[in-house]
């Protein structure tokens, strides 16, 4: 199993770009989660989704948008990217399938983001 | 509602002494707790959890946490800290099995050889 993967793992944008940061996840899990690592905040959650069709707000979601395209896959968006946007940004997903635990979070190695 | 206050951005022990690092949540329900560990340049990795029963839980790398609840405190501990301990570490709370899971801002740990 590779767990949570998450592409690109850096990347530089300038201010005005867009792009989308991809998660999939293999443990069959029904929730996934965004957050956001900025240095003295700890986590933030963006957007997470529950189930694969819905999605619901976090802290902080102005600024993003996401899909959950499928059980496995669930990406992040950002239209218009600022440099209020530059950090780390990880996937999480939790709940069931193979890891037979609902409520612990299995998390990915992170997306290092800078806007310029 | 759920919240969680790490005591301490920073904390530095010499490697052999003991680490201790404190942890108070306030949840309207009764609360699932972890402690994860990030290294650097990796994700977050779960080093223990107190869901019920048990108020003294083990995890990996010799760690344990007991679960206070007149203290309202989680706190984790290792009897001797190693150089490998150097990381970040985070504690977090749920309100249950598929509550979200809310995160302190986290307390980095320093070992001093």
């Amino acid at each position: 199993n590779a767990g949570v993967t998450q592409t690109p793992k850096f990347q530089v944008l300038k201010t005005g770009q867009s792009m989308t940061l991809q998660c999939a996840q293999d443990m069959n899990h029904n929730s996934m989660y965004w957050y956001r690592q900025d240095p003295g905040m700890g986590l933030r959650l963006i957007y997470y989704s529950a189930s694969e069709g819905t999605t619901d707000k976090g802290e902080v979601p102005n600024g993003y948008n996401v899909s959950r395209l499928n059980k496995r896959e669930f990406s992040l968006r950002l239209e218009s990217a600022a440099p209020s946007q530059t950090s780390v940004y990880f996937c999480a997903s939790s709940g069931g399938g193979t890891t037979l635990v609902y409520y612990e979070q299995y998390f990915g190695p992170g997306t290092r983001l800078t806007v310029t | 509602a759920q919240s969680v206050t790490q005591l301490g951005s920073h904390v530095s022990v010499s490697e052999g002494a003991l680490v201790l690092l404190r942890c108070n949540y306030s949840s309207s329900v009764p609360p699932y707790l972890f402690w994860y560990v990030q290294y650097p340049n990796q994700g977050l990795q779960l080093l223990l959890k107190y869901t019920t029963g048990a108020t003294l839980v083990k995890g990996i790398n010799g760690f344990e946490a007991e679960f206070k609840k007149s203290e309202t405190s989680f706190h984790l501990t290792k009897p001797s800290a190693h150089m490998s301990d150097a990381a970040e570490y985070f504690c977090a709370v749920s309100g249950g099995w598929d509550d979200k899971i809310i995160f302190g801002k986290g307390t980095r740990l320093h070992i001093l050889p």
